[in-house]
């Protein structure tokens, strides 16, 4: 069984609109983060939380924002969609934040913009 | 800034065939690196990391070493099998925070 499930496996929206990708984890970790994988570019860090704070973000646009409701859930909000968001995202967890924990991947969200 | 290149985009081999990928690396600190392994419809997984000078990474009969030297840190393994078909992605974090860089990636493909 995955221990990271993310929700939907494949999403298709219109430019402009909004959608929000789910993540949970069920491995017990204090650590996630988003990663995204398009085709233009190699797999790129977006967010990483600990305990349920915003640790590092290197995603510039605001409007991709992760949502924590629990401690095993990290969703993830697109507004005002465009084309160039087209990407496979994938949500990771790990232990804790540290660089000695490894990092577990879900099996992503391949989302498509029109 | 902190990156990674792997040279191969697609490396076709035959099973039992020798394998290298190569990896070189940039990075401003001293950083862990990382070789990873995504197969189809499924997420990026880790086969190994590898944190100090010299240190050799190994895992299911792939092994890289560590060199800062060259600031390498090539994929190699004795005798492909086609289930090692996948794309391998020589990754590097120079933080705290698990923050990951990743490479290209390079697709393998072992024909039996």
């Amino acid at each position: 069984d995955p221990k990271i499930i993310q929700k939907p496996k494949y999403l298709v929206a219109v430019t402009g609109s909004e959608k929000i990708l789910i993540c949970e984890q069920y491995l017990g970790h204090n650590a996630m983060y988003w990663y995204r994988q398009s085709a233009k570019k190699p797999l790129e860090f977006m967010f990483s939380y600990s305990y349920q704070k915003l640790m590092d973000n290197q995603t510039a646009s605001s409007r991709f924002q992760p949502q924590s409701s629990k401690k095993n859930h990290l969703d993830l909000q697109i507004t005002a969609l465009k084309p160039d968001d087209s990407a496979t995202y994938f949500c990771a967890s790990s232990q804790s934040g540290t660089l000695q924990n490894t990092l577990y991947f879900g099996a992503g969200t391949r989302l498509s913009v029109l | 800034g902190d990156s990674v290149t792997q040279t191969e985009g697609q490396v076709a081999l035959s099973e039992e065939d020798f394998l290298t990928i190569h990896c070189n690396y940039s990075a401003s600190g001293y950083p862990t690196l990382f070789w990873y392994v995504q197969y189809p419809g499924e997420g990026p997984q880790l086969l190994f990391r590898a944190s100090r000078d010299k240190e050799k990474g190994s895992s299911r009969g792939f092994e890289a070493t560590y060199d800062k030297g060259t600031t390498s840190f090539h994929l190699r393994k004795a005798s492909v099998q086609e289930s090692d078909s996948a794309v391998y992605y020589c990754a590097l974090s120079v933080n705290s925070n698990n923050r990951i860089f990743f490479g290209d990636g390079t697709q393998l493909v072992v024909k039996p």
